[in-house]
């Protein structure tokens, strides 16, 4: 099936610093969302993008949707303990018709040394 | 308080033994999936469901089964578990049938011995 390629696969870094990771693809995708997910939980929606080109802001998390649609990166500015967690990007393909299907990478585990 | 609730959170089962994680969502979503995630391989789509009574594959159906009679409810069926569908389930929702904001409960640890 479609693949997601995310990386780094993990990171462990020093509070304060500042932390980046990407999704690249060969396909070209509708959406392109990112998720955290924090130990025992589900994942939480942090940033959608729904256009190419296109950089959001979440507090401290920017993300951009790449120009050519085939990638995104998420960028995390003066990293606290609290973000530590799995973070997944995720995109929308189109299938034809009705039909569209979500597709998640494989994760990136920030660890933050406090 | 809007939430997607599943259960059971925890579940330790033998080979061939029925079982079925409930799903239910309180948002009046359309679109509903499962997924279950593995150690190095992330999320994996089950089931999914565009409204009520469609539903289709996902990426890795086999041994699993589902239903939509209802659209807040998308129970996640194992009609003969085997270890190797150990793992931890999540369901999903989103508002419209197309998948981009999901909105994701908090998971079923399930053992198959």
């Amino acid at each position: 099936g479609q693949q997601l390629n995310q990386s780094p696969q993990s990171m462990f870094i020093q509070e304060g610093e500042d932390v980046s990771m990407n999704c690249t693809s060969s396909s070209i995708f509708n959406t392109w969302l990112w998720y955290k997910q924090d130990p025992g939980e589900g994942p939480v929606l942090l940033i959608a993008l729904y256009k190419a080109g296109e950089l959001t802001s979440n507090g401290r998390l920017t993300a951009q949707f790449g120009i050519t649609r085939k990638d995104s990166f998420l960028n995390i500015s003066a990293s606290i303990p609290s973000d530590v967690g799995i973070y997944f990007c995720a995109g929308t393909l189109h299938y034809g018709g009705a039909t569209n299907k979500l597709i998640f990478g494989t994760g990136t585990l920030l660890a933050v040394q406090p | 308080e809007a939430q997607v609730t599943q259960n059971p959170r925890y579940l330790i089962t033998v080979t061939g033994k029925k079982l079925t994680v409930t799903c239910s969502q309180n948002m009046n979503h359309e679109y509903m999936s499962w997924y279950r995630q593995d150690p190095g391989l992330g999320l994996r789509q089950i089931y999914y469901s565009m409204n009520v009574e469609v539903t289709d594959k996902g990426d890795v159906p086999e041994g699993y089964k589902v239903s939509r009679k209802e659209k807040r409810n998308f129970p996640l069926i194992l009609e003969s578990p085997s270890p190797n569908q150990t793992s931890l389930y999540f369901c999903a929702s989103s508002l419209s049938s197309v998948p981009n904001e999901q909105f994701f409960g908090p998971g079923t640890r399930l053992t198959v011995l």
